[in-house]
């Protein structure tokens, strides 16, 4: 079946740390993949995505890389901001829907 | 353009009792999924629609139903409510079912069940 797997949180960084949310996936075939962000009270915005192997998505200074090999498609950010602060799920995509991670919390501290 | 709105923002009910939620999906977009969020877990999928017809169900009991209307907008019911219904109601849309890479999500509906 379909499945993701993120790091358990939370993470509380200082301002201008580097960022690694780790990601890994099971699934049939070969699905896009994606980083959806969750700011308080609001709904999830996509922050990036890959569709197929060796992608890397990128926005606002976030990246990662879509990894067949590892199953893998873990966040990365080489300086995070007290804006950063968030909820971030990973998830894929299959037939027409998202299957998401837990979500790991991300605090940044100035 | 408006995005995806839904209503109401907050709900309280109580046990038994049925709840429906709404959503108006993104002007020109035909297709509107829902998803549940329980507190610190990831949404999980409950239906998608598109065209008025039922193109998704996920692991949900039948206490949960969905339609669309001829507008594309769309309302979930969900019957003689439990405790653990409580979460956060999710309503996302995209052009067609097939176009996931361009998903978007309303604020949602906090319902509580006490």
């Amino acid at each position: 079946g379909n499945s993701v797997t993120q790091m358990e949180g939370p993470v509380t960084l200082s301002e201008e740390a580097f960022l690694t949310i780790n990601c890994t996936y099971t699934a049939t075939g070969y699905p896009s993949l994606f980083w959806y962000v969750q700011y308080p009270g609001e709904g999830l915005q996509l922050l990036l995505k890959a569709t197929k192997a060796d992608d890397k998505g990128s926005n606002k200074g976030f990246e990662a890389t879509y990894r067949k090999e590892t199953t893998s498609f873990h966040l990365e950010k080489g300086s995070v901001q007290v804006s950063d602060s968030a909820v971030y799920f990973c998830a894929l995509a299959s037939l027409g829907r998202l299957y998401f991670g837990r979500g790991t919390q991300l605090t940044v501290w100035p | 353009d408006a995005g995806v709105t839904q209503s109401p923002t907050h709900l309280i009910k109580t046990r038994g009792q049925q709840v429906t939620l709404r959503c108006s999906p993104i002007s020109g977009h035909k297709s509107v999924s829902w998803y549940q969020q329980v507190l610190g877990q990831g949404p999980q999928f409950i239906f998608q629609y598109y065209e008025k017809e039922e193109r998704g169900r996920g692991n949900f009991p039948d206490r949960f139903s969905a339609r669309q209307f001829p507008n594309y907008s769309s309302e979930l019911n969900v019957n003689a409510l439990l405790l653990g219904d409580s979460a956060l109601y999710l309503c996302a849309s995209s052009l067609r079912t097939e176009v996931i890479e361009k998903l978007f999500f309303g604020s949602g509906t906090q319902l509580s069940v006490l």
